[in-house]
C-alpha cells in the first residue's frame, strides 16, 4: 500500500517557469510533510516542510500548498533555473512511533534553458 | 560540522557474499535511521534507532537484514546472503533526538550485487 502518491513522475519545464509537483497521501495520522531534493550521487537534502496547521509555507522560490480535507500537498517553484534540475521527494511522518518517514516516488525535475 | 558520512560509497559484491555498510552520524544526533533507494523508487524506511531504546525493524524486508548501533553513535547494516534485488543505495539519516525534523541525510553507498 503506498501510502504517498506523488505526479509527475517526470516534469520538463523552461527556465523562469513554475515547476508544479503534487502530492496524495492516505495516512490522516501524517503531521509533517517535507520535500527533499536529490542530486545525482548525493543525499536527498530538505528544501521546505510544512505541520497541517498552515495551508501555505514560502520560503524564497519555493511554495507548499496544503489542503489538509483534500490530503493533498504540493510543491511550487516560481521562476524555475536549470540549476533546479533535480528529483524531488515528498515525504511525510507521523508523530508518533519512530518518526519514519514515508516517501513518495520521487519526480524528476528538467529545467531547459 | 560534518555530516552524515556513509562507507563506502560503493560496493560491488557477488549474489551470496555479506556486505556490511557503515554510517556515522552528525555529532549528537541520538535518531538514526536506514532507508533503501531502489530504482525508480522512492525512499523506503529500514530501521530506527534512538539513543540505547531498543531499535525499531519494522521495515526490514527479511532476516537477511539486520543493523547495529554501537555506543549510540556509529551504525551498521548487514545483509547477509546477498539477492541481486538487494542492489540500491543504502541511505542512514540522522536527527538531534526522536521526533525531531528534519532528517539529515548521507550520500548513501550505491551497492551492486552481481
Amino acid at each position: 500500500q503506498q501510502q504517498v502518491k506523488q505526479s509527475p513522475q517526470s516534469l520538463i519545464v523552461q527556465k523562469g517557469g513554475i515547476s508544479i509537483i503534487n502530492c496524495a497521501y492516505e495516512n490522516t495520522a501524517f503531521d509533517y510533510f517535507p520535500w527533499y531534493q536529490q542530486f545525482p550521487g548525493k543525499g536527498p537534502a530538505l528544501l521546505i516542510a510544512i505541520r497541517p496547521d498552515v495551508s501555505e509555507k514560502k520560503e524564497g522560490r519555493f511554495t507548499i500548498s496544503f489542503n489538509k480535507s483534500a490530503k493533498q500537498f504540493s510543491l511550487h517553484i516560481m521562476d524555475s533555473q536549470p540549476g533546479d534540475s533535480a528529483t524531488y521527494f515528498c515525504a511525510a511522518s507521523s508523530g508518533a512511533g519512530s518518526y519514519q518517514l514515508t516517501f513518495g516516488k520521487g519526480t524528476k525535475l528538467s529545467v531547459i534553458p | 560540522g560534518a555530516g552524515v558520512s556513509q562507507s563506502p560509497s560503493n560496493k560491488v559484491t557477488e549474489k551470496g557474499k555479506d556486505v556490511e555498510l557503515r554510517c556515522d552520524p552528525i555529532s549528537g544526533h541520538t535518531a538514526l535511521y536506514w532507508y533503501r533507494q531502489s530504482l525508480g523508487q522512492g525512499l523506503e524506511f529500514l530501521i530506527y534507532f534512538q539513543g540505547n531504546s531498543a531499535p525499531d525493524k519494522s521495515g526490514l524486508p527479511s532476516d537477511r537484514f539486520s543493523a547495529e548501533r554501537t555506543g549510540g553513535s556509529v551504525s551498521t547494516l548487514t545483509i547477509q546472503r546477498t539477492q541481486q534485488e538487494d542492489s540500491a543505495v543504502y541511505l542512514c539519516a540522522s536527527s538531534p533526538r526522536r521526533g525531531d525534523q528534519p532528517q539529515h541525510f548521507g550520500d548513501g553507498t550505491r551497492l551492486s550485487i552481481l
